[in-house]
């Protein structure tokens, strides 16, 4: 069964300092795409960036990053120069090649970012 | 605007009670889902929709009913509500049939049963 796990269920950082939230993952897939949301306090779940397992090269999305590590089936996200804006619940998610035209992700339970000013 | 929008934003409901969760997009997208986010449990996948007239379960579909006549509404229907029903129910749209599509998602429904 695929999983998608965030250890960390909060995080603080000083505001332009940068902070990395983790997510690890489970799949047999050897193709698939991973996920960062933001989640603010609009509820609204936005699109941070997101990574093909095929490309080596880490995903870059302004101040967002990711370190991408698929032997060891880690895929954090980095955020440099923290802002206010960014405080958030982030959430990682898993999405495999469609099967039986089940197009699933597979979300982890999020880690809550708090930006002191 | 386009976008995609859920009504209501609150519901307060009783135990026993139907109630019908909207959700409406205007990009004209060919997939639909309705996820339920509750603490600890991030999202998951109560029922999509891949086109007018075509719907399948996903995780957690027990207790809900949906329907697409249309594919620019989604309606999901909780058909006796229970208070383990309670939670945030988000409404998702995406645009072409593959799986690196990004979902693009409502502002959510806070629906508690009493």
């Amino acid at each position: 069964a695929q999983t998608v796990t965030q250890s960390q269920p909060e995080m603080s950082v000083q505001e332009a300092e940068t902070v990395t939230l983790s997510c690890t993952y489970d799949t047999s897939e050897s193709d698939y795409y991973l996920f960062w949301y933001k989640q603010p306090p609009s509820r609204q779940m936005i699109l941070v960036i997101r990574q093909e397992a095929y490309k080596q090269q880490n995903a870059t999305e302004n101040r967002f990053s990711v370190n991408f590590q698929k032997a060891a089936k880690s895929f954090s996200l980095k955020i440099s120069d923290s802002q206010l804006g960014d405080a958030a619940m982030y959430f990682c998610a898993l999405r495999n090649p469609p099967m039986d035209s089940n197009y699933q992700l597979i979300w982890g339970a999020g880690t809550k970012l708090i930006i002191k000013p | 605007d386009a976008g995609i929008t859920q009504s209501p934003r609150y519901k307060i409901t009783e135990t026993g009670r139907q109630v019908t969760l909207m959700c409406h997009q205007t990009w004209s997208h060919s997939y639909m889902f309705w996820y339920r986010q509750d603490l600890g449990h991030g999202l998951r996948l109560i029922y999509y929709s891949a086109a007018a007239d075509i719907t399948d379960k996903g995780e957690v579909p027990d207790g809900y009913v949906v329907s697409r006549s249309k594919t620019e509404n989604f309606p999901l229907t909780l058909e006796s509500a229970t208070r383990s029903q309670t939670s945030v129910y988000f409404c998702a749209s995406s645009v072409v049939d593959s799986y690196n599509s990004p979902l693009h998602f409502g502002n959510g429904t806070r629906l508690t049963v009493t």
